[in-house]
């Protein structure tokens, strides 16, 4: 049972140049979640999405960076026009979406990938 | 608004000494989960815990225990007779239950077991 996959592991890219992630959720799951984490930093949450859908994408920045889950393949996390500080270690988890028992709430488990580190230089 | 301290950045100790590992959480949430995860030098994220707030009761995993305390709002980590492998950043988080599982971490402690 493979878990996430994220790939590439490293990528390097030039000031200006586009970054392209990808992160193939684990079987069944159809939640996926891409954080970051900057040097020194703990990771931090950027987008939420489901399969053709985007439900939080609250700690994405404004500009330069969208996020897409479609239907088939994985999902994408893209970077326009790469800058000295998106130099950081992007995290992928996927969650199955599966009801608590004790308070009826819905909680899913994430599962984190490796992790695609980016250099920009 | 949730948040996550971690106020030890870095922890050195020697193989066999035991060590604590501090997390405060702050949330208005009056349910909600607290997670430990590992990042040894490799970069992965290892899944260590996931504790529900309305289970106070302390647990044990072979070498690891974790205490939860509500009253102080502290999630602690405890390694006995530590390791050079454990040696690591390590991560706690909370989740809101809210429908889904947006995480907030804390910066991370990173702790060096020298032999």
């Amino acid at each position: 049972n493979a878990g996430v996959m994220q790939n590439p592991r490293h990528l390097v890219r030039r000031r200006g140049q586009e970054a392209r992630l990808r992160c193939s959720p684990m079987k069944g799951h159809s939640h996926v979640y891409w954080y970051r984490q900057l040097p020194e930093e703990g990771l931090k949450f950027m987008v939420y999405l489901q399969k053709e859908n985007i439900i939080d994408e609250s700690g994405m920045p404004k500009e330069r960076f969208s996020a897409e889950f479609p239907k088939e393949g994985p999902s994408i996390l893209r970077i326009q026009q790469v800058v000295r500080g998106d130099s950081a270690a992007y995290f992928c988890a996927s969650s199955p979406l599966r009801t608590s028992g004790r308070d009826n709430k819905r909680t899913g488990e994430l599962f984190f990938g490796e992790g695609s580190r980016l250099t920009v230089l | 608004a949730q948040k996550v301290t971690q106020a030890q950045t870095e922890i050195s100790v020697v193989e066999k000494e035991d060590v604590t590992l501090d997390c405060v959480y702050e949330t208005r949430d009056t349910t909600y989960y607290l997670f430990w995860y590992k990042q040894p030098p490799s970069g992965e994220l290892v899944f260590l815990i996931r504790r529900n707030s309305f289970d106070e009761q302390n647990e044990i995993s072979g070498r690891y225990s974790w205490n939860f305390q509500k009253s102080t709002s502290s999630f602690n980590f405890t390694i006995t007779a530590s390791q050079v492998v454990d040696s690591a950043v390590y991560f706690c988080a909370l989740s809101e239950i809210s429908g889904y599982s947006t995480l907030t971490f804390g910066k991370g402690t990173m702790l060096l077991v020298s032999p």
